[in-house]
């Protein structure tokens, strides 16, 4: 069982604008960075958004990250069908003295 | 460009062992943690192992703890998992992946994975 929460799938239509939440607790997300990861099918994670909101060169500004107390949330705007895929968030965690991956939210572009 | 290369995956029967290698080219390996993470059929991504820049430090997900051990040999920019007392729920695509940094921070880049299978 993931130790950061987020919804199992979500949906939207192209151009639309979809928000992904991710929940943790103060000993992951509270106390460090979040991180975003996409998932296209088949292939490697690839970073979307690294220190809760930055994202590395290469990543469109339709991608954005925020991050407020113990929950943080992925927002994707201008929706395009290749933006269908899975999308992980990951912080570390003091606990557990290691990342922690949420379980993981599979977009679909209607 | 950072490019990150796994190999040694296979089907190993319960309670063996295998050794995972990661070749690493485009950066300075030596300067970066790196992590192995796993990803079972239709899963999520767990993380298994970190292991810091000069090999100094290493940390381990609870689940392999006492089974697994991450290893760097920075004079040929490979990483290393050895994988042993291996179970069914290991079976897993293993990515290796570079750290933001010296130590164990969050991943940036990733290989493309090596498939282990557990099986009898």
């Amino acid at each position: 069982q993931s130790v950061l929460t987020q919804p199992p799938s979500a949906s939207e239509t192209p151009g639309q604008r979809v928000t992904i939440s991710c929940s943790g607790i103060t000993s992951n997300i509270g106390s460090d960075y979040v991180y975003w990861y996409q998932q296209l099918p088949g292939t490697a994670p690839k970073l979307l958004i690294y220190r809760n909101n930055l994202r590395p060169s290469g990543v469109p500004d339709r991608f954005s990250g925020s991050k407020s107390g113990t929950s943080a949330s992925l927002a994707i705007s201008e929706l395009r069908s290749e933006d269908e895929a899975d999308y992980y968030c990951a912080a570390w965690d003091d606990s557990l003295s290691g990342p922690m991956f949420g379980g993981g939210t599979k977009l679909t572009v209607l | 460009q950072v490019q990150l290369v796994e190999s040694g995956g296979g089907v190993v029967l319960p309670g063996g062992s295998l050794r995972l290698s990661c070749a690493a080219s485009g950066f300075n390996f030596s300067n970066y943690g790196i992590h192995w993470v796993r990803q079972a059929p239709g899963k999520g991504l767990e993380w298994v192992a970190a292991i810091w820049f000069d090999g100094s430090n290493k940390h381990y997900a609870d689940s392999v703890k006492g089974r697994f051990t991450i290893s760097r040999d920075n004079s040929k920019d490979t990483l290393f998992l050895q994988m042993g007392s291996l179970r069914g729920e290991d079976s897993a695509v293993y990515f290796c992946a570079r750290g933001k940094g010296r130590f164990a921070n969050l991943m940036d880049y990733w290989g493309l994975g090596t498939r282990v299978t557990v099986s009898s």
